[in-house]
């Protein structure tokens, strides 16, 4: 099973700063099957990422993801309110697909 | 578009069964994906892929929660249905039923159910 390490556990940043969260791989994913979503309280999961830096569907430009192997990065270029979130990336290249175990985002 | 709707008992006794259906709607569930998959997330933790199903019923689960799942599709009803036998309060979560991108297997999810969610206590 592939472990995902996600940090830092929070950010807490200013409205226009930029937000880099990270996500480790306890082995390579396989071809990049590395996505990431964004989790607002007492809502489902929302794609933002997939292929590791391939924006979903209504994905804001300012979200961008990159990395390969075991090092994956979401970059948020400057943050907006709505941002605040929690953020999970997850493989889906080798079963079973799991998640890391999230990096919170709070805008100040 | 695509929505999903989870249903179920919100409340089930410990070494019960647990039983959720996902109702497809605004498409078919035999066209508009290959796959569906299962995902829960206890209170306050992070997120578990439960299992996937193809939509001619092959299953495809997660080795930890193996022996106590099993998924079903009716295509006729547009639904599929997760049952979790054994139960203890370790499976208190929000369930979670979801599309892959692509529909296909190797896939992130990019369409969710709202949750249910589901309490494990006597």
């Amino acid at each position: 099973e592939i472990v995902l390490t996600q940090s830092p556990g929070t950010l807490s940043l200013s409205p226009g700063e930029s937000a880099t969260l990270s996500c480790r791989a306890s082995q390579s994913v396989s071809s990049s099957y590395l996505a990431w979503y964004q989790q607002r309280p007492g809502q489902a999961p929302r794609l933002l990422i997939f292929g590791a830096s391939s924006r979903a569907t209504g994905t804001p430009d300012r979200f961008s993801g990159s990395g390969s192997g075991t090092d994956f990065t979401l970059t948020i270029a400057s943050l907006e309110p709505e941002d605040s979130a929690v953020y999970y990336c997850q493989q889906y290249g080798g079963s079973p697909f799991t998640f890391g175990g999230g990096t919170k985002v709070e805008i100040k | 578009q695509l929505v999903l709707q989870e249903s179920g008992p919100g409340l089930v006794k410990p070494s019960e069964a647990l039983s959720l259906t996902c109702s497809v709607s605004g498409g078919s569930i035999s066209t508009s994906s290959g796959y569906w998959g299962w995902i829960r997330q206890p209170p306050e933790k992070g997120l578990e892929w439960i299992g996937n199903i193809y939509y001619s019923g092959s299953t495809y689960y997660n080795p930890s929660l193996k022996s106590r799942v099993t998924m079903s599709v009716d295509t006729s009803k547009s639904q599929f249905s997760l049952i979790l036998t054994s139960v203890t309060a370790a499976d208190t979560a929000v369930y979670y039923c979801a599309r892959p991108l692509r529909g296909t297997y190797y896939d992130a999810f990019d369409i969710w159910g709202q949750g249910t969610m589901v309490t494990v206590s006597s």
